[in-house]
């Protein structure tokens, strides 16, 4: 069966300082993979999202990036983060045999 | 382009009444449509779905049906429980097949 593991759970950053979340998907293959993020008490933002090895497409132009180098793993970052940035991160997939998305338990995110 | 809209919350409820919450749609072609529901602190998880037009899509209880006349997609169920006390999100897949799009999230709060 197909899993998805994103972490940390939790995270505390201060201003200017880096970031990095990483997801990874099990069981499946050459997923469309995503990077949302859900402000507190608002609704779900596309970050980037990705159909392949090396692709990113950039929905908001912003402080972060994000980078696919294996088929699985998908990895958001940012060189400063600003206190704007903080918010609920989530990654999702999805493939061929599903058109749902499957989510994993998101990553809390608090710059101070 | 594609959005979803979804009626504003809080939706606050006694034990065993009647759920409503509305949701509707603008896409091209033909998407699918989904409701995940998140409760607090966790990633979002699928509720129910529908692919094509006049589906029907069900689980524990809930229920919405593909109205493509109406472009709409509304979540009911005939009687709610304190456990369903989360957020309900409505969402497409676009005609790529590569992009989801979300409503803003509706938060229900079942009293005893």
């Amino acid at each position: 069966s197909q899993t998805i593991h994103q972490w940390p759970a939790t995270l505390v950053q201060p201003v200017g300082s880096p970031l990095s979340l990483e997801c990874t998907v099990e069981g499946t293959s050459n997923p469309n993979l995503y990077w949302y993020r859900q402000a507190a008490g608002r609704g779900l933002q596309l970050l980037f999202y990705s159909v392949g090895i090396g692709q990113i497409s950039s929905e908001v132009p912003q402080n972060l990036s994000a980078s696919r180098p294996q088929d699985r793993q998908f990895i958001l970052s940012s060189k400063k983060l600003l206190l704007s940035d903080s918010g609920f991160y989530l990654c999702a997939w999805r493939d061929s045999l599903n058109t749902e998305a499957f989510f994993g338990q998101g990553t809390r995110l608090t710059v101070v | 382009g594609n959005s979803v809209t979804q009626m504003e919350g809080p939706v606050t409820l006694s034990e065993e009444a009647f759920l409503t919450i509305n949701c509707t749609y603008t896409a091209t072609g033909y998407p699918s449509l989904f409701w995940y529901v998140q409760y607090p602190g966790e990633g979002l998880q699928l509720l129910l779905k529908a692919t094509k037009a006049d589906d029907k899509g069900s689980n524990k209880g809930f229920e919405a049906t593909y109205r493509k006349e109406t472009t709409s997609f509304h979540l009911e169920k005939g009687s709610v429980q304190v456990s369903d006390s989360a957020v309900y999100f409505c969402a497409l897949l676009g005609y790529n097949f590569n992009k989801f799009y979300f409503g803003s999230g509706t938060k229900l709060n079942v009293k005893p």
